[in-house]
């Protein structure tokens, strides 16, 4: 793999189900975030990671939560989901040491019923 | 706290014409810039970025933006469109936590 892996690419889960969307980087980056796209409002920050073992909340954390085990990996999950939790997510990284910008993963599209 | 405008929510643009999407930030810090591009159905590239130095910033596929302090704004150019460009573009800043606005659909007519 090369860069930001996403999974699964979309899922149509049930309201009230538990979900994890999982996210893989393999660039060594310090830094990772989780965001959700909605049409009319842009990607919202859900939660980040600044380094492995520490995690902090971003604009719209409700309802989300993250963990960072190691490096690579930096798994959302719904505890319990709701339609309104019915988006577009992605996973980015960057390098904390040098702040160029996001890399992007591609995505899963969760549609909550 | 940050925050990002983009004026237009949709622009509608025949070939060959000029591009401008308007794009204000509000910010306490060290500002980094960054215009981002998602064609349909894909993730987020990063078209061009801004961290200090000459306020005129080159990016991929003939896109350019410049920095403008007085105006806090940081407005994404191109000379001449294609059909190609058809996407949505973000602007965004932030040093680690990036603030996206909420994009510019750009739609060009053959």
């Amino acid at each position: 793999i090369a860069g930001i892996t996403q999974a699964p690419t979309s899922q149509i889960l049930a309201a009230g189900r538990r979900m994890t969307l999982r996210c893989t980087q393999d660039m060594r980056h310090n830094a990772m975030y989780w965001y959700r796209q909605d049409l009319g409002l842009g990607l919202r920050l859900i939660h980040y990671s600044n380094t492995a073992g520490t995690t902090g909340k971003g604009e719209v954390p409700d309802g989300y939560s993250v963990s960072r085990a190691n490096t690579d990996d930096f798994p959302l999950t719904l505890a319990s989901a709701v339609p309104s939790q019915t988006s577009v997510y992605f996973c980015a990284s960057s390098d904390n040491d040098s702040p160029y910008g996001y890399t992007f993963g591609s995505g899963t599209r969760l549609t909550v019923v | 706290a940050q925050s990002v405008s983009q004026h237009n929510h949709h622009v509608i643009l025949s070939e060959a014409a000029s591009l401008e999407l308007g794009c204000n930030y509000s910010y306490g810090g060290t500002v980094n810039l960054f215009w981002y591009v998602q064609y349909p159905g894909q993730h987020l590239q990063l078209l061009l970025k801004y961290f200090s130095g000459d306020p005129l910033v080159k990016g991929i596929k003939g896109f350019e933006a410049e920095f403008i302090k007085s105006k806090f704004s940081f407005n994404l150019r191109k000379p001449s469109v294609q059909w190609s460009d058809t996407a949505e573009y973000f602007c965004a800043v932030g040093s680690y936590q990036l603030t996206f606005g909420k994009g510019t659909k750009l739609s060009v007519i053959p």
